[in-house]
C-alpha cells in the first residue's frame, strides 16, 4: 500500500496571502494525485485531479504541482471561506489512499 | 447534476454486518466507478471498494473478505455491506462517484456506531 504523507499538520497563515501544503507519496504515483477540501461538517470536495487539473468549478487560486513522490497544493489570496482540511489521494495503484490531511487555519 | 445520498442504520451492534445503500440523481450508475468511504479520527479517509459496470469489482485488501459491494441498476443505487463489524468500523460513510480513481462527487455521509 502506498503511504501518503502531508506536510503541515496545522497551517495558520493571514487572510490575503498563500499557503502552501505539501503532500508525499512512498513510491512513485505517476500524475495520479487528487487533492480534495473538507470544511467542518461536510463531505470532502475535489479540488485537483491529475496532480495539476482543477475539477469543475474549482477557481484558479487553489492550483497543483508535481509528480512521482512530490506534490504541492497553493492556495493564493486566502480567505475566511477558505478554512479547511486539505487532503491529498494517489490513485496510481490500489489500494486508493489518503494523507492525513493538513488543516488550514485562517489568523 | 448528479447527487448522491446515503441511507442505512445509524447502530449497529458487534459482529453484525453494516448495510448501507446509496441513491444515485441526475445520473446513470450504468457508467462511472462508484466507490465507499469512510472517515473515523483513528484511520482518516479510507477507501473501502467500488463497483463498476454493474458486476466489476475491487475492495481495499486490509479489510480482507468483509466488503461486498452491489448495484441495482433498476433503482440507480449501489449498496455496501461490511460484515463481523467491530468498535473499530465506527466511521462516517461516504459514497462516491469516482473519474479515473478521483472521487468528484460525494454524499453528504453517514454516521455509523457500532456499539451493543
Amino acid at each position: 500500500e502506498i503511504v501518503m504523507t502531508q506536510s503541515p499538520a496545522t497551517l495558520s497563515v493571514s487572510p490575503g496571502e498563500t499557503a502552501t501544503l505539501a503532500c508525499r507519496a512512498s513510491q512513485s504515483v505517476g500524475n495520479n494525485l487528487a487533492w480534495y477540501q473538507q470544511k467542518p461538517g461536510q463531505a470532502p470536495r475535489l479540488l485537483i485531479y491529475g496532480a495539476s487539473t482543477r475539477a469543475t468549478g474549482i477557481p484558479a487560486k487553489f492550483s497543483g504541482s508535481g509528480s512521482a513522490t512530490e506534490f504541492t497544493l497553493i492556495i493564493s489570496s486566502l480567505q475566511s471561506e477558505d478554512l479547511a482540511v486539505y487532503y491529498c489521494q494517489q490513485y496510481n495503484n490500489w489500494p486508493l489512499t489518503f494523507g492525513g490531511g493538513s488543516k488550514l487555519e485562517i489568523k | 447534476q448528479v447527487q448522491l445520498q446515503e441511507s442505512g442504520p445509524g447502530l449497529v451492534k458487534p459482529s453484525e454486518t453494516l448495510s448501507l445503500t446509496c441513491s444515485v440523481s441526475g445520473g446513470s450508475i450504468s457508467t462511472y466507478y462508484w466507490s465507499w468511504l469512510r472517515q473515523s479520527p483513528r484511520k482518516g479517509l479510507e477507501w473501502l471498494g467500488y463497483i463498476h459496470n454493474g458486476r466489476s469489482t475491487n475492495n481495499n485488501p486490509s479489510l480482507k473478505s468483509r466488503v461486498t459491494i452491489s448495484v441495482d441498476t433498476s433503482k440507480n443505487q449501489f449498496s455496501l455491506k461490511l460484515s463481523s463489524v467491530t468498535a473499530a468500523d465506527t466511521a462516517v460513510y461516504y459514497c462516491a462517484r469516482a473519474i479515473f480513481g478521483a472521487m468528484d462527487v460525494w454524499g453528504k455521509g453517514t454516521t455509523v456506531t457500532v456499539s451493543s
